[in-house]
This record gives structure tokens, C-alpha cells and sequence, in this order.
């Protein structure tokens, strides 16, 4: 199974900061990842898809990059809503594989 | 409305059975392929098995093949989770989630748009 390394597990910041989150996978996988944002008590929801693609409905201040194996998520300026959990999924083959999250908090 | 509601969740104690189910609401659920993942205390978010839209193509993470059924009735809009001989590692939230096709410039991707709430499956003496 593919492995995928985020980093930092949590970071704290401020309303308006810029944000940056990594994801290492073990091998090559083009750029096929996703994000998904995971507030507590609920189900993850999908932010970004296909390493840069926005899903609809998610706001513009996310962004994502990368491909192989380096990836990025960027928040351009955080809001109160985005303090959740991130996490990276590759979609690259079987078992699909998600990172460990990344918790952004105040 | 677009909905996934999962149950079944409960507590079983090592080495029983339990199945879930999950109803679907608000898009064409036939066309769609659907996922299991869950989210215990140990391992965090992890991808179980996903079944496509016919039911003759199902995958499953090595840790539950063998144990875990995946199945659907596409009639009843539905879809389900056998699972045998639980251990203790299983425990965890059970989600539900379509599995969309989002296919650009000639490459396949896919990525879960739609989730369900979660199930607590607790596995314990």
C-alpha cells in the first residue's frame, strides 16, 4: 500500500494567515490526490481533487499543487470556518490511503 | 435532497458479526460507485472497501478481505456491509460515501463527494 506522510500533524495560526500543508507519498502517483477537510463530529468533506482541481462550492482561498510524489495544500488566508482537520487521499490505486491529517488550530 | 444515511452501528463483542446499511437519496445511485471507509482511535481515516455499479467489481483493504462483504441493491438504493469475525481493531465510525467519477483531459480520477454522517461500530468484551 502506498504510504502518505503529512506534515506538520498540527500547526496553530490566525484569522488571515497563509497556510501550507505537505503530503509525501511513498511512490509515484502523478496527481492523483485529493484533500478533504474534517471538522469534529461530522464526515470529511472533499476540497480539492486531481492534486489542483476545486470542488464545487469550496471557496477560492484553497488551493492545491503538486505531483508525484509532493503535494501541497494551501489555505490563502484562513478564515474562522477552516480551524478542522485536513487530510491527503491518493486515488492513485488499491487500498486507497490517506494521510495522517493535519490539525490547524487557533 | 442529497443524502447518505448509514446504520447497523452497535456493540458486538470479538469474533461477531454485524451488518450496516446505508440509504441513499438525491442522485442516481445505480450509476454510482460507493465506498466504505471508517475512522477508529488507532489507524484514523482509512478506506475499506468500494463496490461498482453493478456489484461485480468490489476491492477491499487486506486488513478486513475475507471478514467484510460489500453489497448493494440497487432497487432499494442501498448499500451494505457484512462483517464477520470483528476483532477489537475494527472498532471505529463506519462512513458511507459515493465514490464520483471526475474524469478531465483524458485521466480517470475519483475523490468522495458525498458522506453520510458515520456509524459507531464498537467491538469489545
Amino acid at each position: 500500500a502506498i504510504q502518505m506522510t503529512q506534515s506538520p500533524s498540527s500547526l496553530s495560526a490566525s484569522v488571515g494567515d497563509r497556510v501550507t500543508i505537505t503530503c509525501r507519498t511513498s511512490q509515484d502517483i502523478r496527481d492523483e490526490l485529493g484533500w478533504y477537510q474534517q471538522k469534529p463530529g461530522k464526515a470529511p468533506n472533499l476540497l480539492i481533487y486531481a492534486s489542483s482541481s476545486l470542488q464545487s462550492g469550496v471557496p477560492s482561498r484553497f488551493s492545491g499543487s503538486g505531483s508525484g510524489t509532493d503535494f501541497t495544500l494551501t489555505i490563502s488566508s484562513l478564515q474562522p470556518e477552516d480551524f478542522a482537520t485536513y487530510y491527503c487521499l491518493q486515488d492513485y490505486n488499491y487500498p486507497r490511503t490517506f494521510g495522517q491529517g493535519t490539525k490547524v488550530e487557533i | 435532497e442529497v443524502q447518505l444515511v448509514e446504520s447497523g452501528g452497535a456493540l458486538v463483542q470479538p469474533g461477531g458479526s454485524l451488518r450496516l446499511s446505508c440509504g441513499a437519496s438525491g442522485f442516481t445511485f445505480s450509476s454510482s460507485w460507493m465506498t466504505w471507509l471508517r475512522q477508529g482511535p488507532v489507524k484514523g481515516l482509512e478506506w475499506v472497501a468500494n463496490i461498482n455499479q453493478d456489484g461485480g467489481v468490489k476491492n477491499y483493504v487486506e486488513s478486513v478481505r475475507g471478514r467484510f462483504t460489500v453489497s448493494r441493491d440497487n432497487a432499494k438504493n442501498s448499500l451494505y456491509l457484512q462483517m464477520d469475525s470483528l476483532r477489537v481493531e475494527d472498532t471505529a465510525v463506519y462512513y458511507c460515501a459515493r465514490d464520483r467519477d471526475l474524469s478531465q483531459s483524458g485521466n480517470y480520477y475519483d475523490a468522495f463527494d458525498i458522506w453520510g454522517q458515520g456509524t459507531m461500530v464498537t467491538v469489545s468484551t
